[in-house]
């Protein structure tokens, strides 16, 4: 198995641009999750997917963001507009099921770097 | 508040020593803790899981013990090798579905 496949794996971009950043679960996974990581706050989960239903968004910072998972293959992360306090490291998640201790498989994660 | 608290500052040992991490939480009852790698430009990647009824847990030279008394989980490497060097992260599941990630150490091993 490929693992959890995230593309681009960077991305730079000017302030006020769309950027969408793509995720491709472990076949089998229910759950995916997509996370932001920086030095300041560590990683954040933004949002929960379960077989294929945003479950929990309340961690998505605005309005600016957000998340789609139109099958159980592929989900997107989108930023519109996007600004320089977007500048992170994005982690895309799956597990076999939530809540009963299923380890989190992290995809390599896509660097974005707003200027 | 929440919190889950691991030592900001990197841990540096000499290889062959046992490196012990330390993860303290404040106002979480988790049910269970785990505990992830993380090399610099990859994902975190899952090393072990411990649950409350758990006291500890093996898995070859690593060893997790969970003492929920203390709100404490202590993640032991035995004869630390150059590449155990990486950052580590404790989450716990809070009361809903969420892995709630620590800061994460870094550990550093000298040759």
């Amino acid at each position: 198995d490929a693992g959890v496949i995230q593309s681009p794996r960077h991305e730079v971009t000017e302030m006020g641009q769309e950027v969408t950043l793509r995720c491709k679960p472990i076949s089998g996974h229910n759950s995916l999750f997509w996370y932001r990581q920086t030095m300041m706050r560590g990683l954040e989960l933004l949002i929960y997917f379960n077989n294929n239903v945003p479950i929990d968004d309340s961690g998505m910072p605005e309005d600016r963001f957000s998340a789609k998972m139109p099958n159980a293959s592929f989900s997107t992360l989108k930023i519109q507009p996007s600004e320089p306090r977007d500048s992170a490291v994005y982690f895309c998640a799956s597990s076999l099921e939530v809540g009963r201790g299923s380890e989190q498989y992290f995809g390599p994660g896509t660097r974005l770097t707003v200027t | 508040s929440q919190k889950i608290e691991q030592n900001s500052e990197a841990l540096n040992i000499q290889e062959g020593k046992t490196a012990t991490l330390t993860c303290n939480y404040t106002n979480y009852s988790p049910a269970y803790l785990q505990w992830y790698r993380q090399d610099p430009g990859r994902g975190p990647v899952f090393l072990l899981l411990i649950r409350e009824n758990e006291k500890e847990k093996r898995k070859e030279r690593l060893k997790v013990t969970f003492d929920t008394t203390l709100k404490q989980s202590l993640f032991h490497i035995t004869a630390s090798q150059p590449a155990d060097s990486a950052t580590y992260l404790c989450a716990l599941k809070d009361s809903s579905y969420k892995l709630i990630f620590g800061s994460g150490t870094r550990l550093l091993v000298r040759p």
